[in-house]
């Protein structure tokens, strides 16, 4: 299957600090979302991309798809403790007509240390 | 607004047993997807459907099968659980093909022992 190389894998930052957080991918995507999970819970949708080089805002949060579509950033400025959690980055490729369903990084663990 | 809604949210079953989890939607979406996120992997499709009576095969299907036989219903059975079925199962549901952002139920956590 397609495969999407999330960075990093974790971060311990102080409160306060700006986050940034990426994915790559070997393939073209035709669309970007990215999602936030919280222990026992599942993923909620954060900020979704569906143009290359679009740039949106959420909050504090900013998200940018690629310009060669094979990749996404995610920024989170000024972090709050609520901002603890798993975020994920989600890509998909739609072919044949019909959607194969989103390919999903394996998360960057975000850590706010006090 | 319930979105989508998974049950059961936990269940434990020995080596060998069936069980089906059933994944509901009130959102009116064509697409429904079934994964499972395990410790270090993401999160992986397993079935997927695109419209009421159809399925299709994700990433790791095997071990499983599907059903929509409503379009707000989609259901994952596990004929003959095996310990490598031990995950969280995660249902979401989008709206089409060109409207992909997709809305995930709170999981399902399997343990076969």
């Amino acid at each position: 299957g397609q495969q999407l190389n999330q960075s990093p894998q974790s971060m311990f930052i102080q409160e306060g600090e700006d986050v940034s957080m990426n994915c790559t991918s070997s393939s073209i995507f035709n669309t970007w979302l990215w999602y936030k999970q919280d222990p026992g819970e599942g993923p909620v949708l954060l900020i979704a991309l569906y143009k290359a080089g679009e740039l949106t805002s959420n909050g504090r949060l900013t998200a940018q798809f690629g310009i060669t579509r094979k990749d996404s950033f995610l920024n989170i400025s000024a972090s709050i403790p609520s901002d603890v959690g798993i975020y994920f980055c989600a890509g998909q490729q739609v072919s044949g007509g019909g959607a194969d369903g989103l390919t999903f990084g394996k998360g960057t663990h975000l850590i706010i240390q006090p | 607004n319930a979105g989508v809604t998974q049950t059961p949210k936990f269940r434990v079953l020995k080596t060998g047993q069936s069980m089906t989890l059933l994944c509901a939607q009130d959102m009116n979406h064509e697409y429904m997807y079934w994964y499972r996120q395990d410790p270090g992997m993401g999160l992986r499709l397993i079935h997927y459907s695109v419209g009421e009576g159809t399925t299709a095969k994700g990433e790791v299907p095997d071990g499983y099968n599907v059903s929509r036989l409503k379009k707000q219903n989609f259901l994952l059975g596990l004929e003959s659980a095996a310990p490598s079925q031990t995950s969280v199962y995660f249902c979401a549901s989008s709206y089409s093909s060109v409207i992909t952002e997709a809305f995930f139920g709170q999981g399902t956590r399997l343990t076969v022992v």
